[in-house]
């Protein structure tokens, strides 16, 4: 059974601060790493995905991989009030055209 | 680029009828598309695996002659929900898959069904 677990939250952020989001997962043969972002009653949308342990950037957004811990983790810089929702760690376990399992998701409230 | 529709946005239907969900790739083709479902407060379950021209791969737990996939071209895959019930009030998602050598897939706005 693959599984990738998320803290619920609500995780409470002040505008302006780091905001840290962090996933494990089971199966240890996972190949690729993604984050959505979801807000409430709408369909999740990409914010970045990973492949390779290490950090990679994009904009306010890092996310990290450690593949050993099998652990990821996205860090939002500079909150924004707009980034209040609920971020999905998602993960592919068989590469290419398979389904994805994603986390519950933590809720995250950036507080103005 | 990369956008994903699908229609309708909401249904609302009557315990024992059929209602078809339509997903389409608007600007590339796909050869993979994917059904997930979301239940309030859960997160995305996949459903089944569908491929352009061949049988829907089901997950574990979903009854493929309840949930009818068909995936008849690259840019169109549907998702009938058979003798609907309350239980299948759910969000349904679907997603496209480039035939690019990605594995990024790319997400619908989701349909709201609601079986009274």
């Amino acid at each position: 059974q693959k599984e990738v677990e998320q803290n619920s939250g609500p995780l409470s952020v002040p505008e302006g601060a780091i905001a840290s989001l962090n996933c494990t997962y089971s199966d240890r043969g996972s190949q690729s790493f993604f984050w959505y972002r979801q807000y409430s009653g709408k369909s999740p949308e990409l914010i970045m995905f990973i492949y390779s342990n290490g950090d990679k950037e994009d904009g306010r957004f890092t996310a990290q991989l450690n593949k050993a811990s099998q652990y990821v983790s996205l860090l939002i810089r500079d909150s924004q009030p707009s980034d209040s929702a609920t971020y999905l760690c998602a993960v592919n376990s068989g590469g290419g055209a398979d389904g994805l399992t994603f986390g519950k998701g933590t809720h995250l409230i950036i507080q103005p | 680029g990369a956008v994903v529709s699908q229609h309708p946005s909401w249904v609302i239907c009557k315990s024992g009828t059929s209602v078809k969900i339509e997903c389409r790739s608007l600007d590339f083709q796909a050869t993979t598309m994917f059904w997930y479902r979301q239940f309030p407060k859960q997160s995305l379950m996949l459903m089944a695996t569908s491929n352009e021209g061949s049988k829907a791969t089901y997950e574990q737990g979903v009854e493929k002659d309840k949930f009818l996939i068909n995936h008849a071209s690259l840019t169109l895959s549907t998702l009938t929900v058979t003798s609907a019930h309350p239980e299948d009030s759910s969000f349904y998602i679907c997603s496209a898959l480039p035939g690019t050598g990605t594995d990024t897939q790319y997400f619908g706005p989701g349909t709201r069904l609601t079986v009274l």
